[in-house]
């Protein structure tokens, strides 16, 4: 089955600077790649994904990148704010979903 | 509107006890899950489940099984609750495995 990795595990940034989190995934077949954001107490939130027919994907101060050859992908957060802390799951999908151990990401103001 | 619902929000509960949590979405998602989140935080799937098949991960003891009245309800029941079972379940739904949409999570603390 699909086994996703993740680092690095926990990640501390000054408020204003970027962020990156990076995950490999093992099996080929994957198609679908999404991150979630989990906030103290609830359930994880999609806040962007990709599509194995896409490298790169964009929305404000997130964006995503997919290499699959490499079969590696990465969240960057821009301009991070308090707000963004976090932890962050990446996932892979084909017939269902398997997550990365999760990072947990501080924003020191 | 919540989008995907889960009762209660906490249980907690002796050992040896059965229980249930429900789950219901409004989206018209054709596939619901359940996933167990340890205290560390790692995300396991527990059960896929659409009108066709029930996907059961191996590593899930018997003790576990889902039941869905309907297609927008996936309740999950727990028989003979033991301490290691305490985690946090989410519940969640997609559309042909995109788009997954999870719930607020169910603390279950065994004691």
């Amino acid at each position: 089955g699909e086994n996703v990795e993740q680092h690095p595990s926990t990640l501390s940034v000054q408020e204003g600077d970027s962020a990156v989190i990076k995950c490999t995934y093992s099996d080929s077949a994957s198609n679908y790649f999404p991150w979630y954001k989990q906030e103290l107490g609830k359930g994880p939130q999609l806040i962007i994904d990709i599509r194995s027919n896409v490298g790169e994907k964009k929305d404000q101060r997130i964006a995503v990148t997919l290499n699959k050859t490499a079969k590696h992908f990465s969240l960057h957060i821009t301009e991070t704010q308090p707000e963004d802390s976090a932890v962050y799951f990446c996932a892979a999908a084909h017939n269902d979903m398997r997550f990365g151990a999760g990072t947990r990401l501080t924003v020191k103001p | 509107d919540t989008a995907v619902s889960q009762t209660p929000k906490y249980l907690v509960t002796q050992m040896g006890n059965d229980k249930s949590i429900k789950c219901e979405q409004n989206l018209g998602h054709d596939t619901m899950y359940w996933y167990k989140q340890d205290s560390k935080k790692f995300l396991k799937i527990m059960f896929s489940y659409n009108n066709k098949e029930l996907i059961i991960n191996e590593t899930v003891p018997n003790r576990f099984s889902p039941k869905s009245p309907d297609k927008a309800h996936l309740n999950l029941h727990i028989n003979s609750l033991e301490l290691g079972d305490s985690a946090v379940y989410f519940c969640a739904s997609s559309q042909q495995s995109y788009g997954y949409t999870f719930g607020s999570g169910t603390r279950l603390t065994v004691v």
